[in-house]
């Protein structure tokens, strides 16, 4: 089943915030995040293990809330390289030799 | 390090013939391979998982015969594209992950292509 990504689609102005989250409707082993821009192949960004680990790489952070099956991806003081699409991934079935299910995707347009 | 590529960027062909992408793990071996596909503005869709020494799992839907699948060796995964149409142009995209590793994917910089 297919992780539910929200929102959509989000338009920032550089230096605003935005969160993105991804839910699941059967239990998350860990949550990956990856960012694609046009054109291009996903770009690894972090991923999360445990339930209620946080991990943080300069202004993007995200938190995986294990019992509540979701996790959220923080963008904060957002820069125009931030465009692009946003996906989130979780293992089909745990321990199944790395398949992932992606989310539909948020696509974050940062403006100057 | 975890570094991914693949050949072609990109490929025009004509309806019916046969296209071959490769996919290389360029600084580490991958036991395990994957094939995506994305259409615009659409998530990354498995294809099929491609296993070193042996036969690729596909994904429900997607048929083995036209998209055939070889892992030969720990660095490269080839998918061909069998008597190619217009419906089956799409952006390609490989992705390797560590072995013994949480199942990180490090993904090629794609393959667009079009079945004119």
């Amino acid at each position: 089943q297919q992780p539910v990504q929200s929102p959509q689609a989000v338009i920032l102005r550089e230096g605003e915030d935005a969160v993105i989250n991804c839910s699941s409707s059967k239990a998350l082993y860990s949550v990956h995040w990856y960012r694609q821009k046009h054109g291009e192949a996903p770009v690894f960004l972090m991923i999360l293990l445990k339930g209620g680990e946080q991990k943080g790489h300069e202004k993007i952070s995200a938190s995986f809330n294990e019992k509540k099956q979701q996790s959220s991806l923080y963008l904060t003081a957002s820069q125009l390289s931030y465009s692009g699409t946003y996906f989130c991934g979780t293992p089909m079935i745990y321990n199944q030799g790395g398949k992932l299910i992606f989310g539909q995707g948020t696509e974050l347009s940062v403006k100057p | 390090g975890a570094v991914v590529s693949q050949h072609p960027s990109w490929v025009i062909c004509k309806s019916g013939t046969s296209v071959k992408i490769e996919c290389r793990s360029l600084d580490f071996q991958a036991t395990t391979m994957f094939w995506y596909r994305q259409f615009p503005k659409q998530s990354l869709m498995l294809m099929a998982t491609s296993n070193e020494g042996s036969k690729a799992t596909y994904e429900q839907g997607v048929e083995k015969d036209k998209f055939l699948i070889n892992h030969a060796s720990l660095t490269l995964s080839t998918l061909t594209v069998t008597s190619a149409h217009p419906e089956d142009s799409s952006f390609y995209i490989c992705s390797a992950s560590l072995a013994g590793g949480p199942s990180t994917q490090y993904f090629g910089p794609g393959t667009r292509l079009t079945v004119l």
